[in-house]
């Protein structure tokens, strides 16, 4: 199984300023295959990025992926109040195994 | 728009079969791969399983011995069934659709997902 580990655990901004969110798998993946989402509390989590750079339909541009092999990364270019929430990445791999990682908490500073 | 509708009971005893049931509305119900997930403090986010419109599954190995999911593709449904559940199972629970699954995969519709309580 695949194991997703984000870092930091959390992250205190500011509104306004830049967010980088870290995921690195135990092996190589393919980068088709890295997603990330956003929870809020009570709430379901919200597809943002697949394929590691594409954004999901609807989803502001100011939150763009990138990354490849083991190293992955959600950047949100100026944090908006309603961005605070739980981050989480996501793998798939052939088998089928699915994994998630533990989630990055952004919180305002 | 692709909603997801769960139903089923949260709050079971030691050993009972928890059972859910989600139903599909809006857009193709083939095509995809319809999914269970649940979260839990202590797990975080665990991938189940999931299955087509055939009735083709795949299971969380760790889970598979206790679980069976199942689709009814004229009524747009699918269920889950997790037996002999223990303090452990207890999670949220959610359906979702699992797209893209041979180049992008991605869950990009979820439910609004279901408290499950296991206790004596």
């Amino acid at each position: 199984e695949i194991v997703l580990s984000q870092s930091p655990g959390t992250l205190s901004l500011s509104p306004g300023d830049r967010a980088t969110l870290s995921c690195r798998a135990s092996q190589t993946i393919s980068s088709s295959y890295l997603a990330w989402y956003q929870q809020k509390p009570g709430q379901a989590p919200r597809l943002l990025i697949y394929g590691a750079s594409r954004r999901a339909t609807g989803i502001p541009d100011r939150f763009s992926g990138s990354g490849s092999g083991t190293d992955f990364t959600l950047s949100i270019s100026r944090l908006d109040p309603e961005d605070f929430a739980v981050y989480y990445c996501q793998q798939y791999s052939d088998s089928p195994s699915i994994t998630f990682g533990q989630g990055t908490r952004l919180e305002i500073q | 728009q692709v909603q997801l509708q769960q139903r089923g009971a949260g709050l079971l005893k030691p050993s009972e079969t928890l059972s859910l049931s989600c139903a599909v509305y809006g857009g193709s119900f083939s095509g995809y791969y319809w999914s269970w997930i649940r979260q839990s403090p202590v797990k975080g986010l665990e991938w189940i399983g999931g299955i087509n419109h055939f009735g083709s599954t795949n299971y969380q190995p760790s889970l598979k011995s206790r679980v069976t999911i199942s689709v009814d593709t004229p009524n747009n449904q699918f269920s889950l069934k997790l037996k002999s559940v223990t303090a452990a199972d207890a999670a949220v629970y959610f359906c979702a659709r699992f797209s893209g699954w041979l180049s992008t995969p991605r869950f990009d519709y979820w439910s609004q997902g279901t408290l499950v309580t296991v206790s004596s």
